[in-house]
């Protein structure tokens, strides 16, 4: 069935660095993919998401392209701050429409 | 709005014991989602109903768990009888249509 693989965790960095997290995903079609994130002790927020291929998603200086080729959708910012640590979900539509596959999460710790 | 409510925020219990944990969706919503989430596992789609009805409850464990919606307003998530393993964060979300899907600050559950 479908399902969302992305980097296992934790990632460590310091303020300011690049950041990326690798996220694939496999689909009969072309469902809309997103990147949820989740700050401790509450539940998930929609970061960005992109419908169709080639769709740039971008939020807070996040952003991620729909790559159908590679069947990708990475997360990246260019300069991450010590509030950006968090958990990190990509997420694809199931073929319903209306569910998600969610991927394991990865876990983002920018020290000072 | 207030966003997706749910209750209890924590829960501990004994083995055995019958937990049900609550939710309330965004008003005007049609969807509503409970998912789990575990160190494990990640996060799993447990069942979603639109319009109050169940349409997919695949992800249901097994039969100790069981899920209601009654109304456009409130669902229940029932686990009877409670097993150590069911410890985890049970999330709530909702969406209209295909819009976008928000989470729930979600139920912390340990199963003594």
């Amino acid at each position: 069935g479908d399902s969302v693989t992305q980097m296992e965790g934790p990632v460590t960095l310091s303020e300011e660095a690049f950041l990326t997290i690798n996220c694939t995903y496999t689909a009969t079609g072309y469902p809309s993919l997103f990147w949820y994130v989740q700050y401790p002790g509450e539940g998930l927020q929609l970061l960005l998401k992109a419908t169709k291929a080639d769709d740039k998603g971008s939020n807070k200086g996040f952003e991620a392209t729909y790559r159908k080729e590679t069947t990708s959708f990475h997360l990246e910012k260019g300069s991450v701050q010590v509030s950006d640590s968090a958990v990190y979900f990509c997420a694809s539509e199931t073929d319903s429409g209306y569910a998600l596959n969610f991927g394991k999460g990865t876990s983002l710790l920018v020290t000072p | 709005d207030a966003g997706v409510i749910q209750s209890p925020r924590h829960e501990v219990t004994e083995m055995g014991q019958e937990v049900t944990l609550r939710c309330k969706p965004i008003s005007g919503h049609d969807y509503l989602f409970w998912y789990r989430q575990t160190m494990m596992r990640g996060l799993e789609l447990l069942i979603y109903f639109n319009n109050n009805v169940p349409i997919d409850d695949s992800g249901m464990p097994e039969d100790r768990f069981s899920a209601k919606m009654p109304n456009a307003s409130f669902s229940t998530l029932k686990i009877q009888p409670s097993e150590p393993r069911d410890s985890a964060v049970y999330f709530c979300a909702s969406r209209q249509g295909l819009a976008d899907q928000y989470f729930g600050p979600g139920t912390r559950l340990l199963v003594l």
